[in-house]
């Protein structure tokens, strides 16, 4: 069965630099999302992805972040000054979702685990 | 906005044995979905079972089963038969209904124990 995959599944950085996180969404998805989850705290969403723009983002996904999908595969979520408080693991998903298909539930990757030092 | 409350933290089911996850949601829209994912410990999120809320039937995935009120605004998620693997966290969540990508609004977790 085809699966989202994110890479790396750890990632330790220096506070003040920027990290990229990486997912390849399933194949034929036309949705991408970035979500994050801050250890012992609930699922957030980030930012959701489309035809190549933002079709909709939280408050929590402020100018510090920024979205790309460079090629044909890759979905990437760039933190740019990461802050202590960006430690979380963030997930990326991606749906369907085309034409009458709304119903099409989100597969999600097996999330990055994102530490800043 | 959108909210979703899971007011039990935490469960623990003998195995074998039946238990109730519960879920409320607060919406003033007519359409959309629910869904309930896992989260085992190796944190990856998992789709267990989804519902439209057009839908009258309750949704069911092998041992998994929902009791979904509309018009109380809740979706619990019964397991029967609980196996040691279903231990995870569980998250109730809320789509709109639309053709368009749309977020999931997460509860904050039930974590979920069963008893061998």
């Amino acid at each position: 069965e085809p699966e989202v995959t994110q890479t790396p599944s750890h990632q330790v950085t220096q506070m003040g630099q920027e990290v990229i996180l990486r997912c390849v969404p399933i194949s034929n998805h036309l949705y991408f999302y970035w979500y994050r989850q801050i250890l012992g705290q609930k699922v957030e969403f980030l930012v959701s992805f489309y035809n190549n723009e933002i079709s909709e983002k939280s408050e929590i996904f402020d100018d510090q972040f920024s979205v790309e999908r460079p090629d044909g595969s890759n979905f990437t979520l760039k933190i740019r000054s990461t802050k202590l408080e960006d430690s979380a693991m963030y997930f990326c998903a991606s749906s369907f979702n085309r034409g009458g298909y709304s119903n099409q539930p989100q597969h999600f990757g097996d999330g990055t685990r994102l530490s800043i030092l | 906005a959108q909210t979703v409350t899971q007011s039990q933290p935490e469960m623990s089911v003998q195995e074998a044995e039946t238990v109730t996850l519960s879920c409320t949601y607060d919406t003033s829209e007519s359409d959309y979905y629910l869904f309930w994912y896992k989260q085992p410990p190796s944190r990856q999120m998992i789709l267990v079972i989804r519902q439209e809320a057009y839908k009258q039937q309750n949704a069911t995935e092998n041992r998994f089963s929902v009791n979904f009120q509309k018009a109380a605004k809740s979706f619990s998620l019964k397991i029967s038969d609980s196996q040691l693997g279903d231990a995870a966290m569980y998250f109730c969540a809320y789509r709109r209904q639309e053709t368009s990508g749309s977020r999931l609004t997460f509860g904050e977790g039930t974590q979920l124990t069963v008893n061998p």
